[in-house]
Parts: C-alpha cells; structure tokens; sequence
C-alpha cells in the first residue's frame, strides 16, 4: 500500500503571502499525483492533477511540482478564500484506489 | 454544468443498513466511472469504491470489501452505494465523485455529500 505523507499538518499564513504544502509518497509514483482543497463545510475540489497541471477555473497563484515521491502545491499570494485544507492523493496503484495524505489546514495568521 | 447529489444518508444502528444514492447531471453519465469516498467527522478523506462506466468492473477499498457494495443505473443517470453490517466506525459524510477522463485517476467533480450515523 502507498503512504501519502503531508506536512506541515498546519500552516499559518498572512493573507497575500506565500504557502508551500509537501506530500511524500512511500514509494515511486511518478507524477499521479492529484490535489484538493476543501473549504469547511464543503466538498473537495480538485486543484490539480498529473502533479503539476491545473484543474478548469482553477485561479493562476495555485502550481503543483514533483515527482516520484516528493510533491509540492504553492498558493503565492494567499487570498481569504485560500484558507482550507488541502489534500493530495496519488493514483498510481493497480488495481485503482486511491489513497490521500492526512491533510494540511492552510490558518490565517 | 455538472452536478452530483447524494442522498439516503440518516441514524442507522449497528449491523443496520442503509443505501445511498448520487444523483448526475450535467455529464454522460453512462461514459463516465464513478467513485465513493467518505470522511468521518474531523477526519481526512477514505477512497472505498469505483465502478466503471458499464458496471462490468468494481473495486473497492479492503476493509470494506464484503460489506459495501457499489452499483448503477445508466438509464436513471444514479450511482448506488448499498452499506450493510454498518459499524460505528463508519460514521462519516459520504461523497460521490465523478472520475477522470480516464475514469480510474482522480475525482474531478464532487457531490456535497450526504451523512450517515451508526449509533444505537
């Protein structure tokens, strides 16, 4: 079974400045790696997917890098809506499941 | 625009029953794989299901296997999650999440969930 790893389990950030959330798989996944925010109350939404490509209507300040088993999501200018919590979770397993990481709460400061 | 909507969530005891249902439009959903997954109260996002487009392939997460069962209705545009021996431990919002373009990868729309409680 894939372990996905996040860290920190909380950020706290000023509005308009940077966030950088990590996700580290227990083995090789290549870049089937997905990322979700979801705000309090509501569903997950898909940020991005393949580790780095933006999801439809997603706004510019979110970016995904990584491969293998090291990913990142950067926020750069966190807006109020930003304040969340985002998973990732990877896909590369067969027969399909997915597995998340435990989730980052992005705080305002 | 695509739209999920789950319902049948509700106050079950333990070893009782329930099924719920994800309602789709906006999509064809006869094309389309489908996948559930839950969050219990305070907590992360558990995978559990995926059946693809036709119903002809079904996955589920292990410690689920046996006792939820994942199904559909291509002609009502309706996904299925059958939860029997419910335990407390599998108190939580329930989502229903459409599939990639592939099916299997990721979810890329996601229904507002619908809650079930086990407690006696």
């Amino acid at each position: 079974e894939i372990v996905m790893t996040q860290s920190p389990a909380t950020l706290s950030v000023s509005p308009g400045e940077r966030a950088t959330l990590s996700c580290r798989a227990s083995q090789n996944i290549r870049n089937n790696l997905a990322w979700y925010q979801q705000r309090p109350g509501q569903a997950p939404r898909l940020l991005i997917h393949g580790a780095s490509t933006m999801a439809t209507g997603i706004p510019a300040r979110f970016s995904g890098s990584g491969s293998g088993t090291e990913f990142t999501l950067t926020i750069s200018s966190l807006q109020s809506e930003d304040f969340a919590v985002y998973y990732c979770q990877q896909y590369e397993n067969w027969p399909p499941t997915w597995t998340f990481g435990q989730g980052t709460k992005v705080e305002i400061k | 625009q695509v739209q999920l909507v789950e319902s049948g969530g509700g106050v079950v005891q333990p070893g009782g029953s329930l099924r719920l249902s994800c309602a789709a439009s906006g999509f064809i959903f006869s094309s389309q794989a489908m996948h559930w997954v839950r969050q219990a109260p305070g907590k992360g996002l558990e995978w559990l299901a995926l059946i693809s487009y036709d119903a002809s392939n079904k996955y589920y997460l292990q410690s689920v296997k046996g006792r939820f069962t994942v199904s559909r209705d291509n002609s009502r545009n309706t996904l299925y999650l059958q939860l029997d021996n419910l335990r407390p431990e599998d108190t939580a919002v329930y989502y229903c999440a459409q599939g990639d373009r592939n099916g299997y990868n990721y979810g890329v729309s996601w229904g507002q969930g619908t809650l079930v409680t086990v407690s006696s």
